[in-house]
């Protein structure tokens, strides 16, 4: 069983398209995030939902919204997609905010941008 | 803003070393620390997480410890295996929000 899943694993599509990702996780979990893992490797946050319920919106530019229809789910839509935007993103779910419970994280999105 | 350094960037050593990890954080106000492990086109597995409070945390051969204070934590691994290869990743989670500042990671290499 999937914990953390995200669709799709790769995503390629051309300069200026718009595009979404889709995260749900099973764990119950009332937090999720969404992270920006860039070519050297280092993992930002970007978004972080408490129950549906925007917390944290880092510097991230507007072009990325994303939307909790419910707390088991956050997807990540990017419009206007810009060379700059390739990376990896993870989703990622806890408990919940100031929890003793480990982040899990999905197994990445690679979005390519040609 | 707390920023977290892992060195080395990479590591490679022979089957069956012991080795350390390390990761350094600017701000000591953090609510617990995480190591993961990140394998080539996978997400990110949770090794071990230390409470503010504690001064290690040990799961098998992986033992992590934290002095706060100093701003520092380590990863020891014991009698390593080609099966460790993979990126190692710290991360600070902060008294006040609901995220995880990262290191730049370090990728260890065990040669058989």
């Amino acid at each position: 069983d999937t914990a953390v899943s995200q669709t799709p694993k790769y995503l390629v599509t051309q300069m200026g398209n718009d595009k979404s990702i889709k995260c749900e996780q099973n764990l119950g979990h009332d937090t999720m995030y969404w992270y920006k893992q860039d070519s050297k490797k280092f993992l930002k946050i970007m978004f972080s939902y408490n129950n549906k319920e925007l917390i944290i919106n880092e510097t991230v530019p507007n072009r990325f919204s994303p939307k909790s229809p419910d707390k088991a789910h956050l997807n990540l839509h990017i419009n206007s997609l810009e060379l700059g935007d390739s990376a990896v993103y993870f989703c990622a779910s806890s408990q919940g905010p100031q929890d003793y419970q480990p982040q899990h994280f999905g197994d990445g999105t690679r979005l390519s941008i040609l | 803003k707390q920023e977290v350094t892992q060195i080395p960037a990479a590591l490679s050593v022979p089957e069956g070393e012991n080795l350390v990890l390390n990761c350094s954080f600017t701000d000591s106000a953090i609510y617990n620390l995480q190591w993961f492990r990140q394998d080539p086109g996978k997400g990110l597995t949770s090794l071990l997480l230390i409470q503010s409070s504690q001064r290690e945390q040990t799961s098998g051969r992986l033992n992590a410890s934290l002095d706060k204070s100093s701003g520092r934590s380590t990863l020891y691994i014991a009698a390593s295996q080609p099966g460790d290869s993979a990126t190692y990743l710290c991360a600070v989670r902060p008294n006040t929000g609901n995220q995880f500042y990262f290191g730049t990671g370090t990728s260890l290499t065990v040669i058989p």
